[in-house]
């Protein structure tokens, strides 16, 4: 079955410093990957999705994230970090039957 | 485009009452709705996968006399929360499929609160 790993539950970053945030997959064939944003009693939005074709997705609000086939990884990445950024994060694997499965999540914490 | 509601945006009940939320696609047809649910600093847990016009298919685990769902249309699913309890409170969380899309791409409402006192 398919599973969606974060390791990192917090993160804490300086505004101004650069991001990765890590996400594995489990899941057989070709994944459909997704980065969702979520803010305290909010719903999700959708950073980027990687489907097919280049594996480097650019998304909203200057994340980007690079799929991986080999290390089954698709890591989020953002340059500089804005106090905006602060959120929960899930990266996600959908199957052929519309069927999305969230990571645990990891919760970003911005330094002044 | 692509919005989805969900009402209410939160909810307070008795245990023992039973609650409905909707779940709306504002601008598009969607032929296949999710629900979620997500505890307090949890991930979000499919319950549910509501096709328009036929029955709710559950995950394993998930009570379907006790989380009763109806997609009556294409723009509309419902999620009845029966016989509430205190473990019932979460956030529930909806999502629609773009009919016609040929890949998998959900939107997301943006949740509802429930607690159960």
């Amino acid at each position: 079955a398919q599973s969606v790993t974060q390791p990192d539950i917090h993160i804490t970053v300086s505004e101004g410093a650069s991001l990765e945030l890590r996400c594995n997959y489990s899941y057989g064939a070709t994944p459909y990957l997704f980065w969702y944003v979520q803010s305290p009693g909010q719903g999700l939005q959708l950073l980027l999705k990687y489907f097919s074709g280049d594996t480097l997705v650019q998304g909203i609000k200057g994340f980007e994230a690079e799929f991986k086939r080999s290390q089954s990884s698709f890591n989020l990445r953002k340059p500089s970090v804005h106090w905006s950024d602060a959120a929960e994060y899930f990266c996600a694997v959908a199957d052929r039957d519309d069927k999305i499965i969230f990571g645990k999540g990891t919760r970003l914490h911005i330094l002044p | 485009g692509a919005v989805v509601s969900q009402h209410p945006s939160w909810v307070i009940c008795k245990s023992g009452t039973s609650v409905k939320i909707e779940c709306r696609s504002l601008d598009f047809q969607a032929t296949t709705m999710f629900w979620y649910r997500q505890f307090p600093k949890q991930s979000l847990m499919l319950m549910a996968t509501s096709n328009e016009g036929s029955k709710a298919t559950y995950e394993q685990g998930v009570e379907k006399d006790k989380f009763l769902i109806n997609h009556a249309s294409l723009t509309l699913s419902t999620l009845t929360v029966t016989s509430a309890h205190p473990e019932d409170s979460s956030f529930y969380i909806c999502s629609a499929r773009v009919r016609g899309r040929s890949y998998n791409e959900q939107f997301f409402g943006p949740g509802t609160r429930l607690t159960v006192l």
